[in-house]
C-alpha cells in the first residue's frame, strides 16, 4: 500500500514568491493533516481536513496561507508571498477518521522549503 | 494548556546497548494518550508505541517499551539493544482523548555509533 506522497521535496525560492506544496494520503483516509516543523522542533498543525471540510484552519496565517481539498483526496497548501521565516519542513499526514485516537497519524516524507 | 518536555536535546550510545530517552508532560486532564514518534534523517515520521493513560500497564513494541509514570507525568522510552537503523529523532507527543491534536515535544536526537 503507498503511504502518504509529497511534492516537491525540496524547494528554494526567492522571498515575496509564492509556493505551493502537494499531498495525496493513503487511499481512504478521509482525514488531512499539514504540518509546519522548524529545524529542532516538533511539528506544528497548520490545517486538519474532515474529507473537503476545513475543521480546524485555527493556526494557519491566513494572511499568506492558504490551503484546498477539492475533491476531499489530495490537498495543496500554498504560501504568497513566502517570507525568510517561511523556512521549514512541511509534513502532510493523513489517518482515518481524526477524532478517534487509535487511528494513526500516517506522515509523508515532507517538503523542506528555503527562503532566500 | 498542555505541554511536553523532552529534557535532552541529543543522545549517543554504542551500538546493542539500552538507552532511555525522558518524556515529561503537564495536563489536567485524566483520560489522554502519549506517543514516541521516529523521525529518521529520512524525515519520514513513523509510530513507534502508543500508550493508553487508563492502562497501568506499560505497552511494549519488540526492543521498544515505555516507563508510563502517571503520577510523575513522565512517560520515557526503552530501546533495548540498540541498533544503527535507531539514529533518529525521537518525538514524544500527547493528545487528550477529548481533542483530536497531538501536543509535540522538541525531540531528542538519538545517535547510535558503532
Amino acid at each position: 500500500e503507498a503511504g502518504v506522497v509529497q511534492s516537491p521535496r525540496y524547494k528554494i525560492i526567492e522571498k515575496k514568491q509564492p509556493v505551493a506544496f502537494w499531498c495525496n494520503p493513503i487511499s481512504g483516509h478521509n482525514t488531512l493533516y499539514w504540518y509546519l516543523q522548524n529545524l529542532g522542533q516538533g511539528p506544528e498543525l497548520l490545517i486538519r481536513y474532515e474529507n473537503e471540510e476545513a475543521v480546524d484552519d485555527s493556526q494557519l496565517p491566513k494572511d499568506r496561507f492558504s490551503a484546498e481539498r477539492l475533491k476531499g483526496v489530495d490537498s495543496t497548501l500554498k504560501i504568497q508571498p513566502a517570507e525568510l521565516g517561511d523556512s521549514a519542513v512541511y509534513l502532510c499526514a493523513s489517518s482515518l477518521r481524526g477524532g478517534n485516537p487509535y487511528n494513526e497519524q500516517f506522515f509523508g516524507p515532507g517538503t523542506r522549503l528555503t527562503v532566500l | 494548556a498542555q505541554t511536553v518536555t523532552q529534557s535532552q536535546p541529543e543522545m549517543s550510545v554504542q551500538e546493542a546497548e539500552t538507552v532511555t530517552l525522558s518524556c515529561t508532560y503537564d495536563t489536567s486532564e485524566s483520560n489522554y494518550y502519549l506517543f514516541w514518534y521516529k523521525q529518521p534523517p529520512s524525515r519520514q515520521m513513523i509510530l513507534v508505541i502508543r500508550q493508553e493513560a487508563y492502562k497501568q500497564q506499560n505497552a511494549t513494541e519488540n526492543r521498544f517499551s515505555v516507563n508510563f509514570q502517571k503520577a510523575a507525568k513522565s512517560f520515557s522510552l526503552k530501546i533495548s539493544d540498540s541498533q544503527l537503523g535507531d539514529t533518529a529523532m525521537y518525538f514524544c507527543a500527547f493528545r487528550m482523548d477529548s481533542n483530536y491534536q497531538l501536543i509535540w515535544g522538541a525531540g531528542t536526537k538519538l545517535i547510535i555509533k558503532p
